[in-house]
């Protein structure tokens, strides 16, 4: 069974741009999860979409959005980018959005930006 | 609100040696699950373990067991038998929905 996929793996840009991040779940898992890791602040949860509706927000600006499709795949938007959104965005699904099922991670996506 | 709080930023242990490291947590739910990760240079995380709250025995996965101790929000793993390939940062997270993540432990495995 494929893992967590994330696209692109490394991207660079500069600010005031923006940019979208994709996550492709385990096949048969419904929620998806984005998290932000810098050094600085490490792990934060950023939202978790199940059935294509966010279901949980965490403490982040307006800048950062996502989506979910009827495929489960989900997308992160990051308008007007600024130097300190430069991180790795990790994507995590499980089977179900039920509080006790594991999350599993991808790869991540790392973001520079200039 | 939910903390994690993970004391030592490294450790080390000598190959073939057990090493034990430390979380506490905090949380208002009455019923909950506790995790460590795994997150290599390769920056995937990797689930290690997984602590049901409700269950008062400790969660063992092959060389990898927990110290759970409820009443002190207290939730430790040790690894024996370490090998190179232990060498990574280690999370340990609580939480429903979003989990909440404590800042890490490096651990350095010495061959």
């Amino acid at each position: 069974k494929a893992g967590v996929t994330q696209t692109p793996r490394y991207l660079i840009k500069t600010r005031g741009q923006q940019v979208t991040l994709s996550c492709s779940p385990i096949s048969g898992h419904r929620s998806v999860s984005w998290y932000q890791q810098t050094p600085g602040q490490g792990l934060q949860f950023l939202f978790e979409y199940f059935s294509e509706t966010q279901r949980n927000k965490g403490n982040f600006p307006g800048r950062f959005s996502g989506r979910q499709f009827s495929n489960s795949r989900s997308e992160m938007n990051v308008s007007t980018l600024e130097l300190g959104d430069s991180a790795l965005y990790l994507c995590a699904s499980r089977r179900i959005a039920l509080p006790y099922n594991e999350q599993f991670f991808g790869p991540g996506t790392r973001l520079t930006v200039l | 609100a939910q903390t994690v709080t993970q004391s030592q930023p490294e450790m080390s242990v000598q190959e073939a040696e057990t090493v034990t490291l430390s979380c506490t947590y905090d949380t208002s739910e009455s019923d909950y699950y506790l995790f460590w990760y795994k997150q290599p240079p390769s920056r995937q995380m990797i689930l290690v373990i997984r602590q049901e709250a409700y269950k008062q025995q400790n969660a063992t996965e092959n060389r990898f067991s927990v110290n759970f101790q409820k009443a002190a929000k207290s939730f430790s793993l040790k690894i024996s038998d370490s090998q190179l390939g232990d060498a990574a940062m280690y999370f340990c997270a609580t939480g429903t929905y979003k989990y909440i993540f404590g800042t890490g432990t490096r651990l350095k495995v010495l061959a």
